[in-house]
């Protein structure tokens, strides 16, 4: 299995603030990575896809860049919706495809 | 705009299977890849094996084999069976589809299904 490793855990940080998640992968996935945003008690939404294209009607303060096995999540303004559970996903193999253990982001 | 809707069981015992049923309105089932993925309460997500329209499936090496996947067109709906759970498979249940014949990220999910399993 493809690892995929998630840093930090949880990040404190307050609206405003510029904020970058990372994902590790244990192997090389060729930028098929994607990242997806949960809030509590709701379905994940996908952000971001292909390393980098953002997905349609998602805002432009998310982005995200990388290649070969590092990965990042920026939000360059958090808004007070920013603040939820972020999970990277590779989709290299599916054998099996694998997620981050997830990016807590709360309000400092 | 398509929507899945996952049904099923909400309580399931240990040994016994769990059936699952995802209901696609708004779009058909052809030229898509859909899957299932599961999150145990307060964890992570886990992709558990998809099914392309036209029967293929493949499956997480994690479900042991456990794991069904199939589709009735006619429908518009998928399963998911999980044979011999245990507590460990107690999880919400999404089913989940990406873009026209692209396997890989997930665009659209149900809004998932709780199963407990449990004596």
């Amino acid at each position: 299995d493809i690892q995929m490793t998630q840093s930090p855990s949880t990040l404190s940080a307050a609206v405003g603030d510029r904020v970058t998640i990372t994902c590790r992968a244990s192997q090389r996935i060729n930028d098929l990575l994607a990242w997806y945003q949960q809030k509590p008690g709701k379905t994940p939404k996908l952000l971001i896809y292909e390393a980098s294209t953002l997905e349609s009607g998602v805002p432009s303060r998310f982005s995200g860049s990388g290649s070969g096995t590092e990965f990042t999540l920026t939000i360059s303004s958090l808004q007070p919706d920013d603040f939820a559970t972020y999970y990277c996903q590779q989709y290299n193999s599916f054998s099996p495809s694998t997620f981050g253990q997830g990016t807590k982001l709360e309000i400092k | 705009q398509v929507q899945l809707q996952e049904s099923g069981p909400g309580l399931v015992k240990p040994s016994e299977t769990l059936s699952l049923t995802c209901t696609v309105s708004g779009g058909s089932i052809g030229n898509y890849y859909w899957s299932w993925i599961r999150q145990p309460p307060g964890k992570g997500l886990e992709w558990l094996g998809f099914l392309y329209y036209t029967g293929s499936t493949k499956y997480n090496p994690s479900l042991k084999s456990r794991a069904t996947i199939s589709v009735d067109t006619s429908k518009n709906q998928l399963s998911l069976n999980l044979n011999s759970v245990t507590a460990a498979d107690t999880a919400v249940y999404y089913c989940a589809r990406g873009k026209y014949q692209v396997l890989g990220y997930f665009q659209h999910w149900g809004q998932g299904t709780l199963v407990t399993v449990s004596s």
